[in-house]
């Protein structure tokens, strides 16, 4: 079992829909990292988190540390969303290197 | 340059070769870090430098694997004696202070033929 899980691995819908991607992971962490790939591009940032919540135009990130779970929402999809977003952990121990999820590949349509 | 920059974006080279793949991370950032992503295995962590400590190179899968980075700054991946499984997109990412967020750069694909 790997230590990072995503859900769902494929996800397609309807420019204007509402978008969950979850991620769960079983280790104890000092941050968590929302990432973005698009076809043929690089990686991009999105959030950096280690409680709570946070928010930045269309999209939210939150984690919940005891349940060892966060969410990446995205409101008001655009087919320009279409991308992989990669769920990434600092474990506690390893001062900054990540162990990634296997990513949920997004397709939005117009 | 603004952001983290990796060269040569593609290098193609014979099995047995030695390769030698470059990063440059933003000015400032005192950590750097090396992954590979492949068609089979996603992303993985090769290595990661901060600031003067000893590099934590847990995620190198063979000892045919070396990077350094000299003062500080730029940092060099050595492949020697490359294999057909060693084809991946190399990519590099240099933050601040860990834990702090991770800029990634364009990343380098290798080919083994």
């Amino acid at each position: 079992k790997n230590e990072v899980e995503q859900s769902p691995q494929n996800l397609t819908a309807q420019e204007g829909e509402f978008i969950t991607i979850n991620c769960s992971y079983s280790v104890g962490i000092s941050a968590l990292h929302w990432l973005q790939q698009h076809p043929g591009g690089g990686i991009v940032s999105l959030f950096m988190l280690s409680s709570g919540k946070k928010k930045h135009g269309r999209l939210i990130a939150t984690i919940n540390i005891q349940e060892k779970h966060s969410s990446l929402h995205i409101t008001a999809s655009h087919p320009r969303d279409s991308a992989v977003y990669i769920c990434a952990v600092i474990p506690g121990t390893s001062y900054g290197k990540l162990t990634f999820g296997q990513g949920t590949i997004l397709t939005v349509h117009p | 340059g603004a952001g983290v920059s990796q060269s040569p974006s593609n290098k193609v080279t014979e099995k047995g070769k030695d390769v030698e793949l470059r990063c440059d991370p933003i000015s400032g950032h005192t950590a750097l870090y090396w992954y590979r992503q492949s068609l089979g295995q996603g992303l993985e962590f090769l290595i990661y430098f901060q600031g003067n400590s000893a590099p934590d190179k847990s995620g190198l899968p063979s000892d045919r694997f070396s990077a350094e980075r000299t003062g500080g700054s730029v940092s060099t991946l050595t492949i020697q004696r490359t294999q057909q499984e060693d084809s991946a997109v190399y990519l590099c990412a240099s933050s601040g202070v860990p834990p702090d967020t991770q800029y990634f750069g364009p990343g380098t694909r290798l080919t083994v033929l």
